[in-house]
């Protein structure tokens, strides 16, 4: 079964500057989806950027990019410019390219709880 | 506005009883899904539906149950037997199960046993 580990409870970060969040994921897959998602204080969950693991391009979305490292597992989500609405807690996900039934599920990191300091 | 709507907002339950979460969505979606939301965890699944008529268990299914009798609603039953069912539980959809697309969630159902 696949696994993925925020291993940051919490991060502050001054308005205005940069901060990277990171998640680790495990799978014995070669092809799969990984995307990150917001949940503000209104608890909506809204995706942020996605990544498809054959392609070896960081994904980007204006201020918000990725740094995929496939060996490593490693999925960390880079926020530049930081706005005070962008304080909320982050979920990195993990989902499998193909198999079908429950393998399209989305698993979950425990998430990271970001400030943003005015 | 296309989207997906849950209700309750809130819903607060007696000991033994059963009460059922709604989730409606009008994007046309084929697949869709419950999670569950504890503090400090991530999202769990309880349960998905690939289309019309058909849903599968998900990692933590006991003590819930589900229907897909139409593509628009999804609606999920919490019984007596689930042990621990205050929780936020959030429903989403997307396109097609296999797709590349992102799914959507719903503002979730804040459930609380009194």
């Amino acid at each position: 079964a696949q696994t993925v580990t925020q291993s940051q409870p919490e991060m502050s970060v001054q308005e205005a500057e940069t901060v990277t969040l990171s998640c680790t994921y495990d799978t014995s897959e070669s092809d799969y989806y990984l995307f990150w998602y917001k949940q503000p204080p209104s608890r909506q969950m809204i995706l942020v950027i996605r990544q498809e693991a054959y392609k070896q391009q960081n994904a980007t979305e204006n201020r918000f990019s990725v740094n995929f490292q496939k060996a490593a597992k490693s999925f960390s989500l880079k926020i530049s410019d930081s706005q005070l609405g962008d304080a909320a807690m982050y979920f990195c996900a993990y989902r499998n390219l193909l198999g079908g039934g429950s393998n399209y599920k989305l698993t979950f990191g425990k998430g990271t709880l970001l400030t943003v300091n005015p | 506005d296309g989207g997906i709507t849950q209700s309750p907002k809130y819903l607060f339950r007696k000991e033994g009883q059963n009460v059922t979460l709604s989730c409606e969505q009008n994007l046309n979606h084929d697949a869709m899904y419950w999670y569950r939301q504890d503090p400090g965890q991530g999202l769990r699944l309880i349960y998905y539906s690939q289309i019309v008529n058909d849903f599968q268990k998900g990692d933590i299914a006991e003590g819930y149950s589900v229907s897909r009798e139409k593509k628009e609603s999804f609606p999920l039953t919490v019984t007596s037997a689930q042990k621990n069912p205050t929780a936020f539980y959030l429903c989403a959809s997307s396109i097609d199960p296999g797709s590349y697309n992102e799914q959507f969630f719903g503002p979730g159902t804040r459930l609380t046993v009194l």
